[in-house]
């Protein structure tokens, strides 16, 4: 089975700019979750998506923005980026519910200069 | 509410044992364990449930006491490639928003 994959593996953007990372979930895995990782802290969670809808949401403002796809891929935008976006944004999907833990994708590094 | 993990790290050398633990002030509903190994995703290890069993993972354990809102994960005989970071991760119910704690820095050394 394939794994999470996250596109692309690195990113560098300036100050106001948009930008868009994607997630290809696991096969059979139909949630799909988005993290931010600051260097040295744990991941804080986005939102979760759960066929095509958000299914919660964490402490981020509305420019960070999501969709789901029928085939469970997922997108994660993020409008007018500030120098305190730069992250690590992990992509991880599972079961409905997370019953069985959440699979990883190895994330994208975003730097804003 | 973010679970809170403690120590926050701790050494050890290849062959003894250590306790991470992990405490809510929110009613917990299940709690995962992830490993995280520097430059790397996190690594599901196990899933408690409320009203579950403890689960263990060859010599990784771990126990769930929904009473006192706390997971204790429990690593025995540690082994080199046990070293990385802990993360516990709570979800709070129907509302499913999923917190990490800090994390437990884990340094086994030879």
């Amino acid at each position: 089975e394939t794994g999470v994959t996250q596109s692309p593996t690195h990113l560098i953007k300036t100050r106001g700019q948009q930008v868009t990372l994607r997630c290809s979930s696991q096969s059979g895995h139909n949630t799909v979750s988005w993290y931010q990782q600051a260097l040295g802290q744990g991941p804080q969670f986005i939102f979760q998506y759960y066929r095509e809808e958000e299914n919660g949401r964490g402490n981020f403002p509305p420019r960070f923005s999501g969709l789901q796809f029928p085939n469970y891929s997922s997108e994660l935008n993020v409008n007018a980026l500030e120098l305190d976006d730069s992250a690590l944004y992990l992509c991880a999907s599972s079961p409905p519910r997370g019953q069985l833990g959440y699979t990883f994708g190895s994330g994208t590094r975003l730097t804003v200069v | 509410q973010q679970p809170v993990q403690s120590p926050q790290a701790v050494i050890l050398r290849e062959g003894e044992d250590a306790v991470i633990n992990c405490s809510s002030s929110k009613a917990l509903y299940s709690v995962h364990w992830y490993r995280q190994k520097h430059g790397e995703a996190p690594v599901f290890l196990m899933i408690l449930l409320k009203g579950g069993e403890q689960k263990g993972h060859e010599k990784i354990s771990a126990s769930f006491n929904e009473k006192k809102q706390q997971s204790s994960l429990y690593l025995t005989a540690s082994q080199l490639s046990y070293s990385g970071t802990y993360f516990c991760h709570n979800s709070g119910g129907s509302n499913y928003k999923l917190t990490f704690g800090k994390g437990t820095l884990l340094t086994v050394n030879p």
